[in-house]
């Protein structure tokens, strides 16, 4: 059974960086067969996909959070991390790995917290 | 950004009712559109990709259709454990994008 995970710090003080990671188990990510995906969700609001990368390290990002993350993958250790900048109020969420098929995101992590604030 | 607009934002139905919930894409996206469903505190559930093929355990009750830009899930007979936030999602350009949801309430 595939699973995802992710870890980091639920609070972030703004201007800060954003950093989580999300270990995936039951699969290999070094497989080649999927990308792999974060997106977050405002609470109470809706889905806003943030970026994914492939096993070979190929990224692709949102426009509207290009310029402050980067997502990373250790395929030695079977994870893959997102790093988001500069952030602020806005950027408070509940943060999501997926593992992305291309037709849909089929397994997901449980989600995490992560609150801006000082 | 190819925008998503699901219809209507909520419903209230029944046990037993059939439900539609329509997604419409703000340009032509194939039949590159997926259908998630969300419970309080949970991640979503991948129900329908390809806009009609049914996810592995997923009930046969779950159905979807369309193209191009227009696309429809249907509950056939509402069951209590559907009360749940429904999101479609194009898979067809970067960056995805979802719609906004539609809250699916006990009458």
């Amino acid at each position: 059974q595939v699973q995802l995970q992710e870890s980091g710090p639920g609070l972030v003080k703004p201007s800060q960086t954003l950093s989580l990671t999300c270990t995936v188990s039951g699969d290999s990510i070094s497989s080649g067969s999927y990308y792999w995906s974060w997106i977050r969700q405002p609470a109470g609001k809706g889905l806003e996909w943030i970026g994914r990368i492939y096993t070979s390290g190929s990224t692709s990002y949102n426009p509207s959070l290009k310029s402050r993350v980067t997502i990373s993958i250790d395929t030695s250790k079977n994870h893959f991390s997102l790093s988001l900048s500069s952030v602020t109020a806005a950027d408070t969420a509940i943060y999501y790995c997926a593992r992305d098929r291309t037709n849909g995101f089929d397994y997901w992590g449980q989600g995490t917290l992560v609150t801006v604030s000082s | 950004d190819v925008q998503m607009t699901q219809s209507p934002s909520s419903l209230s139905a029944s046990v037993g009712d059939r439900v539609t919930i329509t997604c419409r894409a703000s340009q032509t996206i194939n039949i590159y559109l997926n259908w998630y469903q969300q419970k309080p505190g949970r991640a979503p559930k991948l129900l329908i990709y390809a806009a009609s093929s049914l996810q592995s355990g997923v009930p046969s009750r779950f159905s979807g259709s369309g193209s191009g830009t227009d696309f429809t899930l249907t509950v056939s007979s509402l069951q209590p454990e559907d009360f749940a936030t429904y999101f479609c999602q194009q898979s067809y350009i970067l960056p995805r994008t979802f719609g906004q949801g539609t809250n699916v309430e006990i009458k």
